[in-house]
């Protein structure tokens, strides 16, 4: 099993709709989740973390997280075309220091 | 307030050949790492660098060398480049570990073809 997976999509929606981005993750991920934006050709840009069980809000953006079913969501509210991305999960494991694993990602597209 | 840079942004090699990618943040951040991406597989670890002075394996280290010059600066070197190692590198940086210390800033990334 891979540590983060996600669904690679792509995951249409139209303009305005909710846009909702699942992972799930393995036993040995834990703590700290992280979303990433990725546009085509450019790097990873931190969107949302989220530490604790539960919903975090920030703006059109909602992060959820539910350590006992080991999945992380998140929700774009009033999605738009410039939402259109790639949308790579992420979430902390321990060997000595605590480290990022990924997802592969989950392509949006948001039609006008 | 640039965050992190990288150099350079494209790259040809020839199998067999060297180069270094350079990497440096000012956001006076403790860690810094080194990640490739493949179509498919998402981002992988290669080194990282824990604190100044201190360089460590990742998931994918074999080929690859790093050199944590300073706090700012970490370079990722291949000494004798195959073309397994084309791919996007990209480098970041946080705080350091632990909770929110672990929020990682990428730079623009390093695009490199190995013929």
């Amino acid at each position: 099993q891979k540590e983060v997976e996600q669904n690679s999509g792509p995951l249409s929606v139209p303009e305005g709709a909710i846009a909702s981005l699942n992972c799930t993750y393995s036993d040995r991920v834990s703590q700290s989740f992280f979303w990433y934006r990725q546009y085509s050709g450019k790097s990873p840009e931190l969107i949302m973390s989220i530490y604790s069980n539960g919903d975090k809000e920030d703006g059109r953006f909602t992060a959820q997280l539910n350590k006992a079913s080991q999945y992380v969501s998140l929700l774009i509210r009033d999605s738009q075309p410039s939402d259109s991305a790639t949308y790579l999960c992420a979430g902390t494991i321990f060997t000595g220091f605590q480290k990022l694993v990924f997802g592969t990602g989950t392509r949006l597209l948001v039609s006008p | 307030n640039a965050g992190v840079t990288q150099t350079p942004k494209f790259q040809v090699l020839k199998t067999g050949q060297s180069m270094t990618l350079q990497c440096a943040q000012d956001m006076n951040h403790n860690s810094m790492y080194w990640y490739r991406q493949d179509p498919g597989m998402g981002l992988r670890l290669i080194y990282y660098s824990a604190s100044e002075g201190t360089t460590d394996k990742g998931e994918v280290p074999n080929g690859y060398n790093v050199s944590r010059l300073n706090k700012r600066e970490f370079s990722l070197r291949l000494e004798s480049a195959a073309p397994s190692q084309t791919s996007v590198y990209f480098c970041a940086s946080s705080l350091g570990s632990g909770r929110s210390y672990n929020e990682q800033f990428f730079g623009p990334g390093t695009r490199l073809t190995v013929l």
